[in-house]
This record gives structure tokens, sequence and C-alpha cells, in this order.
């Protein structure tokens, strides 16, 4: 069965530090992969996907990650965080040949320090 | 404006008391899912469709019902709610017929007493 694991539950950075923050999936077919952001008291938006192609993919307010299928990792990266990153953040994964299903991971809260 | 619309935004409920949660969105999307969110397991999918009289089931859905009779509605009905049911849940829709791009609902926060 496909899974979605988060490696950091709660990460604490200052502003301006640099941030990654750890998704593996277990999936031996081809997937589509997405980061989603919550920021406090709103709802989930899409941060960045990738479904083929260039696995450097950018996507909304400075942040990128790097499909790297042989480790089966899709990691979230921010050169320089700011107090407003302040949220939660989810990796999810939809397998090619598993229709409309979608696996969440735990999620990753992420608290900045002004 | 275009959104996904749940009600209600709270519910507070008793054991076996049916219940309905509705779902509408104005994008003309094909896909709409469900999601409950707990601490610590984020989100997990309950249902899917990726078009109207087609659902199938997510990761958890024992315990819940929903139908697609037209495009822009989803209902998750809880026929006979449990205490493990209680949960913020989310409704979210996507154009295609896959989860390529998320829109969620604001959640509904459901307590079963």
């Amino acid at each position: 069965a496909q899974s979605v694991s988060q490696h950091n539950h709660h990460v604490i950075l200052s502003e301006a530090a640099s941030l990654e923050l750890g998704c593996n999936y277990s999936y031996g077919g081809t997937v589509n992969l997405f980061w989603y952001v919550q920021y406090p008291g709103q709802h989930l938006q899409l941060l960045l996907k990738y479904f083929s192609g260039d696995p450097l993919v950018k996507g909304i307010k400075g942040f990128e990650a790097e499909f790297i299928k042989s480790k089966f990792s899709f990691n979230l990266r921010k050169p320089s965080v700011q107090w407003s990153d302040t949220a939660e953040y989810f990796c999810a994964v939809n397998g090619a040949d598993q229709g409309g299903k979608l696996i969440f991971g735990q999620g990753t809260e992420l608290s900045v320090k002004p | 404006e275009a959104q996904v619309t749940q009600n209600p935004r709270y519910l507070i409920t008793v054991t076996g008391k049916k219940l309905t949660v509705t779902c509408s969105q104005n994008m003309n999307h094909e896909y709409m899912s469900w999601y409950r969110q707990d601490p610590g397991l984020g989100l997990r999918q309950i249902y899917y469709s990726m078009n109207v009289e087609v659902t199938d089931k997510g990761d958890v859905p024992e315990g819940y019902k929903v139908s697609r009779k037209e495009k822009r509605n989803f209902p998750l009905i809880l026929e006979s709610p449990s205490p493990n049911q209680t949960s913020l849940y989310f409704c979210a829709s996507s154009p295609g017929q896959r989860a390529r791009k998320l829109f969620f609902g604001s959640g509904t926060q459901l307590s079963v007493l």
C-alpha cells in the first residue's frame, strides 16, 4: 500500500534560515507528487507539484522541491524563510495507476521566529 | 469567486444521530474528495469522485457514505456517527478526473458525543 512519511513533526527556525522538509513515499510505480501548505486559520492550498519532466520544481513564495526517484523522496526547500512561512506543510502522493487516490503525510509544523 | 463551500463549519452531535455535511463547488470540477484531519495523522482520504455518479473509497471509508448526483455537490453522510469520527473534515475539488490541483473548503469541525 502507498504511504507517505514526513520525518519532521515540528521544525523551529529563525528568519533567514534555510529550510528543508523531508518527504519519502513508498510506491513502486509512476507518481504525482505534491506539497500543500496550511497557514494558521486557513484551509490548505497547493504549494507546488511534480508530474513529470524536470525533477526540480519551483512553486509559489520561493519554495522548491526536488524529486529523487532513486530515494523515493520529494523534499521541500526554501533558501531563506520568513515569519510569514509559519504554517503546517503536507506532502502528498498519487500513484499514476491509483486513480483519484491521494495519500498525505502526517504534516510538518514550521514555526519561524522573527 | 471560485470556491468550495462546506456546511456547517461546526457541528456537535450525539452518537447514532445521522448527519450530512454538504460540499459544493462552483468551478465545474470533475474531481471531488473528502478528507479527515487528525493531530499527528495528517489528512486521510475518505472517499473521492472522479465524475458524476462515480465514487471510490479512499483510505478510511468505514462509517461514511457519499453520493455524486450532480457535478457541483458531494455530500458526506454519517449514518450512525460514533465518537471516533470526531475530527476536522475537508472537502476538496480539482479540475480533471484526478487530484491535480486541489481546492479545499474551509473545513467542518465535527464533535460526536
